[in-house]
């Protein structure tokens, strides 16, 4: 059984830049969630894509957008990059889209926006 | 006020210490609760699960108080791999609210 792979694991960018990650979830998982985790703060949740389709959304601005391919594996796009989206990208693939069977995550990427 | 809230700590404690954390929660909806432990600069990983009162797996307990909203997580005998964040976790509706943890330091 495969788990949780993002990558890149990290990432320098230039602020109003464009990135891409990718995360590709556990096998039998179809659920992936995507989390922005800013030093000394909690995972904070930005997006879910459950069946390829955007299932949930946190506080984060358009210009944080996603995909999920028919794998289940995910995509997650910044534009505009700001200094304030420097931070550690987590992916979490789980069973369910409720979570009710907590999330397995990938070991993340470190974006620094400079 | 924020939907989970954890005390941030940090807690220092001597190794073979009992030490119990908190966490309050506001969605009276939520139906289930985990505890996350991160190492430092790595990805948070499942600790415990908490569906009815409560969860015990060797040294750590987790209970559940509906009435009062919270979830607490306490560690018996702690050993010196024990330090870590501990993540308080409530889902709901297809997100889950992380509180910002709390720090733990078990000391020789």
């Amino acid at each position: 059984e495969t788990g949780v792979t993002q990558s890149p694991t990290h990432l320098i960018k230039t602020r109003g830049q464009q990135v891409t990650l990718r995360c590709s979830s556990q096998s039998g998982h179809n659920t992936v969630s995507w989390y922005q985790q800013a030093l000394g703060q909690g995972p904070q949740f930005i997006f879910q894509y459950y069946r390829e389709e955007e299932n949930g959304r946190g506080n984060f601005p358009p210009r944080f957008s996603g995909l999920q391919f028919p794998n289940y594996s995910s995509e997650l796009n910044v534009n505009a990059l700001e200094l304030d989206d420097s931070a550690l990208y987590l992916c979490a693939s789980s069973l369910t889209g409720t979570g009710s069977h907590g999330y397995t995550f990938g070991s993340g990427t470190r974006l620094t926006v400079v | 006020r924020k939907e989970v809230e954890q005390d941030p700590g940090p807690f220092n404690v001597p190794e073979g210490a009992t030490v119990a954390f908190n966490c309050t929660y506001s969605n009276s909806a939520s139906q289930s609760f985990f505890w996350y432990r991160q190492d430092c600069r790595k990805e948070p990983k499942l600790l415990m699960s908490v569906y009815s009162s409560g969860n015990e797996d060797g040294r750590f307990t987790a209970q559940l108080n509906r009435a009062s909203q919270y979830i607490s997580l306490l560690i018996r005998d702690s050993k010196l791999s024990d330090s870590a964040t501990y993540l308080c976790v409530v889902p709901n509706a297809g997100k889950s609210t992380f509180g910002d943890g709390t720090t733990l330091t078990v000391k020789p």
